[in-house]
């Protein structure tokens, strides 16, 4: 089965300030990662995913996310902060034929001013 | 449609009632899927519809809980004698049959509270 690990459900970071937001996977497959983000009373929104060639995938809203296969990583980043990235962030995972997403329990992140 | 529709957006029941909610998916894709978001506890999977195949139900976490996808296009998803540990966000997505290529669209959610 697969699954992600998102550790510290909550992060905070000053305005300006670089965004990390850790991910680790379990696959016995090679896998496709993806990363959501949700405001407030919104559904899920896709960011950037990674299923083939380039490791360093770019995403909506100036992130990024570095697959990693030695870390078993996908880790999502943004060099500078701004107000309106306070939002939760989730991680998923699948792979080749298959359809389902195992999400991770999900980061909130609070933008400081 | 544009996106994927849910509704109602919000909905307060009283434990021990049947509730419906109802997903509208984007024209076209053939995959549904429902999850549940409580608080603390990230997306748990419930139910996913694939074309005409026969439902993947392993997330349904009890016999009160049952979806149906009528012509492959529009799902509702019904809780049976609710209890309060149903309160929750459910979210509903849809995706084109190879979902590595596009991931999901989600809809915005019902909230479901039940007093």
């Amino acid at each position: 089965a697969q699954s992600v690990t998102q550790l510290g459900s909550h992060v905070s970071v000053s305005e300006g300030a670089l965004v990390l937001l850790r991910c680790n996977y379990s696959s016995s497959v090679p896998p496709y990662l993806f990363w959501y983000v949700q405001y407030p009373n919104q559904g899920l929104q896709l960011l950037l995913k990674y299923t083939t060639g380039a490791t360093l995938v770019k995403g909506i809203n100036g992130f990024e996310a570095e697959f990693k296969k030695s870390e078993t990583s996908f880790h999502l980043t943004k060099p500078s902060a701004h107000m309106s990235d306070a939002a939760e962030y989730f991680c998923a995972v699948s792979s080749y034929g298959n359809n389902r997403l195992a999400f991770g329990k999900g980061n909130q992140v609070v933008v400081i001013p | 449609g544009a996106g994927v529709s849910q509704s109602p957006s919000n909905k307060v029941t009283e434990k021990g009632k049947d509730v419906e909610l109802r997903c509208d998916p984007i024209s076209g894709h053939t995959a549904l899927y429902w999850y549940r978001q409580s608080l603390g506890q990230g997306l748990e999977f419930l139910i996913y519809f694939q074309g005409n195949s026969a439902p993947d139900k392993s997330g349904l976490p009890s016999d009160r809980f049952s979806a149906e996808r009528t012509g492959g296009s529009v799902s509702t998803l019904t809780i049976q004698r609710t209890q309060q540990e149903d309160s929750a966000v459910y979210l509903c997505a849809s995706s084109l049959e190879q979902v590595a290529n596009y991931g999901y669209t989600f809809g915005s959610g019902t909230r479901l509270t039940v007093v």
